[in-house]
């Protein structure tokens, strides 16, 4: 069936680095533009990132742009977010989710959490 | 940027009509696709391209959108449409995709 599996998660301190990871099954994931979509604890949904089906468009929410690098690997159907310079407001469930202009398939998100 | 307004919460007994609205500058100009979320959960596409509704999703689900406001309609409200529910668009202008702050649907 169709699926999204995220990985990377933890704690992390302020300043450094995490790369998130979103294997993708059932589906040919080289055909669809994927997203990183975030939600702080009790808060709504962010959109962070966006990616083209072949990696050659990408746009970045203000908040994350500059910080934060989307990207792909077709070969490995498999979906990136390396965030750099983390801050205490980035700690959020970040879910991986599938489609360019509505997102059809989500995954049950992992947990990112910024703290000294 | 684009900004998708929603009330923060709407209620509503079991087997009436819910209607969750989000607001936005011409936003009847854009496609506006719907979500919900239960606690602990992943979002769960209900409409997408104001008023289509994925496979699956009960036909009590339904949507519109014209002028500067769109409209998720939940008719014969059952117990488990308690969740909250998002609107989002893509603004071109920007190339940013938005959603709006989220509605908590209660049932009485």
């Amino acid at each position: 069936q169709v699926q999204l599996v995220e990985s990377g998660g933890g704690v992390v301190q302020p300043g450094r680095s995490l790369r998130l990871s979103c294997a993708a099954s059932g589906f040919t994931f080289s055909s669809y533009g994927m997203h990183w979509v975030r939600q702080a604890p009790g808060k709504g949904l962010e959109w962070v990132a966006v990616i083209s089906y072949d990696g050659s468009n990408k746009y970045y929410a203000d908040s994350v742009k500059g910080r934060f690098t989307i990207s792909r690997d077709n070969s490995k159907n498999t979906l990136y977010l390396q965030m750099n310079s983390l801050r205490a407001e980035d700690t959020a469930v970040y879910y991986c989710a599938k489609g360019r202009w509505f997102q059809d398939v989500w995954g049950k998100g992992t947990t990112v959490t910024v703290s000294s | 940027s684009y900004v998708l307004t929603q009330p923060p919460s709407v209620s509503v007994a079991p087997g009436q009509t819910a209607r969750i609205t989000c607001g936005g500058n011409n936003i009847g100009s854009k496609s506006v696709h719907w979500y919900q979320q239960k606690p602990g959960q992943a979002p769960v596409l209900v409409v997408y391209d104001d008023s289509d509704r994925p496979s699956g999703i009960p036909e009590r689900f339904s949507g519109s959108n014209s002028g500067n406001t769109a409209t998720l309609t939940i008719s014969r409200v059952e117990a488990g449409d308690e969740a909250d529910y998002y609107c989002q668009v893509w603004d071109s202008s920007s190339d940013h995709q938005v959603f709006g702050g989220g509605t908590k649907l209660t049932v009485l």
